[in-house]
């Protein structure tokens, strides 16, 4: 099946510190999306990406549509405590595909 | 606002055993998906519906069965529950195909 690669697998960050992560396709993808799962929950959407180039912020966070559509990138300013969890990416080829979903990037922040 | 509802929120089967997972939306979502968590996995898509009627296999269907009587309701159900199975599953809905998903808080089932 299709697969994205997500990196990295775990970040360890202090308190305050901008964090960066990224998925990566073998494909071309028209639509990435950034979901946030807190532990015993569901994941919850943060930002949708549809058009290549595209730059969205959601407050402190901002993520990006690689231009050569293969590639998405998540960053997060002045990280705090409740930036804790696993931040998946999940694209969806042209056509009538369902969203594929990367591994996911579980974030650790240390007060 | 109550989105994407599933129950039962925790399970433990016997080997053998059936059960349905069930999953309720409110949003008159047209698309509905099942997916299962296992840890360090992320997400991987059992099964999928576009509308009342249809449904459609995803990457890991073998083990599990779907209905959609209904734009509201898409249950999951285990004829025959193996360890394997053993894994945190998540129903979600989405207004079309692949744009933005809500999920509901999962089901923990664990086979014994």
């Amino acid at each position: 099946g299709q697969q994205l690669n997500q990196s990295p697998q775990s970040m360890f960050i202090q308190e305050g510190e901008d964090v960066s992560m990224n998925c990566t396709s073998s494909s071309i993808f028209n639509t990435w999306l950034w979901y946030k799962q807190d532990p015993g929950e569901g994941p919850v959407l943060l930002i949708a990406l549809y058009k290549a180039g595209e730059l969205t912020s959601n407050g402190r966070l901002t993520a990006q549509f690689g231009i050569t559509r293969k590639d998405s990138f998540l960053n997060i300013s002045a990280s705090i405590p409740s930036d804790v969890g696993i931040y998946f990416c999940a694209g969806k080829y042209s056509g009538n595909t369902p969203l594929v979903f990367g591994k996911g990037t579980r974030l650790s922040v240390i007060a | 606002n109550a989105g994407v509802t599933q129950t039962p929120k925790f399970r433990i089967l016997k080997i053998g055993q059936s059960m349905t997972l069930q999953c309720a939306q409110d949003m008159n979502h047209n698309y509905m998906y099942w997916y299962r968590q296992d840890p360090g996995m992320g997400l991987k898509l059992i099964y999928y519906s576009v509308g009342a009627g249809i449904t459609d296999k995803g990457e890991v269907p073998n083990g599990y069965n779907v209905s959609r009587s209904t734009t509201e309701d898409f249950p999951l159900r285990l004829e025959l529950a193996a360890p394997s199975q053993t894994s945190v599953y998540f129903c979600a809905s989405s207004f079309s195909q692949g744009v933005e998903a809500f999920f509901g808080q999962g089901t923990r089932l664990t086979v014994v």
